[in-house]
């Protein structure tokens, strides 16, 4: 399987904790995406990655929350003294990071529970 | 703000029927679309994009409508089966090509 894959699936942990996720894009793609999704909304942009490089961070990324992709290949999300508002769904999306080339490939996600 | 809207969150079609899940914006530098479909407990995977220099992309049983000057997208899948029972994201791909998604469409087609 090439695709795009996340670890964990699921996390529960209690307000206050560190959690981290990784994703792992399909090898060839330059371009490494996060998303977060709430219940009964569409996914929201939270930060991304052309090779190791963060060239992007929404204003949803608050300084709780960090993102490396070290040698450009996995990315790690990090969120510290996490609360029960972070409860959601983290997706990771690669690319090619054309300039033509809008799609992305989505990881199946990381369903965050803060108690 | 929401720069992409769907603003219904839920369909009902009997299977063969036609689905229509449309698609609003209000961002004029748009210029691309890309429709994805959400199964429970997956990502969301690419079904069809259209850019704004068309009026209609097709693929297979599925068709995406762009009007531009309505800011307006639609998409059609007939006939509807019900492996198509999925939510059904609109996107927009702006700066860095991040996408901005709208709510999402819950599609159900019954047999």
């Amino acid at each position: 399987d090439t695709g795009v894959s996340q670890d964990p699936r699921h996390k529960i942990t209690k307000r206050g904790q560190n959690v981290t996720f990784r994703c792992d894009p399909i090898s060839e793609h330059n371009r490494l995406y996060w998303y977060r999704q709430t219940l009964g909304q569409g996914p929201e942009f939270l930060t991304y990655f052309q090779n190791e490089a963060q060239l992007e961070k929404s204003r949803l990324l608050s300084d709780r929350f960090s993102a490396e992709r070290p040698k450009g290949s996995f990315s790690t999300l990090e969120i510290q003294r996490t609360e029960q508002g972070d409860s959601a769904m983290y997706l990771c999306a690669s690319s090619l990071g054309r300039r033509s080339s809008y799609e992305q490939y989505f990881g199946p996600g990381t369903r965050l529970t803060v108690t | 703000d929401q720069q992409v809207k769907q603003n219904s969150p839920s369909l009902s079609v009997q299977e063969g029927r036609i689905s229509i899940l449309n698609c609003d914006y209000t961002n004029s530098m748009f210029d691309y679309f890309l429709w994805y479909k959400k199964y429970p407990a997956e990502g969301p995977t690419f079904l069809i994009s259209i850019s704004s220099i068309k009026d209609k992309n097709e693929d297979g049983r599925f068709t995406v409508f762009l009007n531009k000057s309505a800011k307006h997208l639609s998409l059609h899948i007939v006939p509807s089966q019900p492996g198509d029972s999925a939510v059904y994201f609109c996107a927009a791909p702006s700066a860095g090509n991040k996408l901005t998604f709208g709510g999402g469409t819950r599609v159900l087609v019954k047999p």
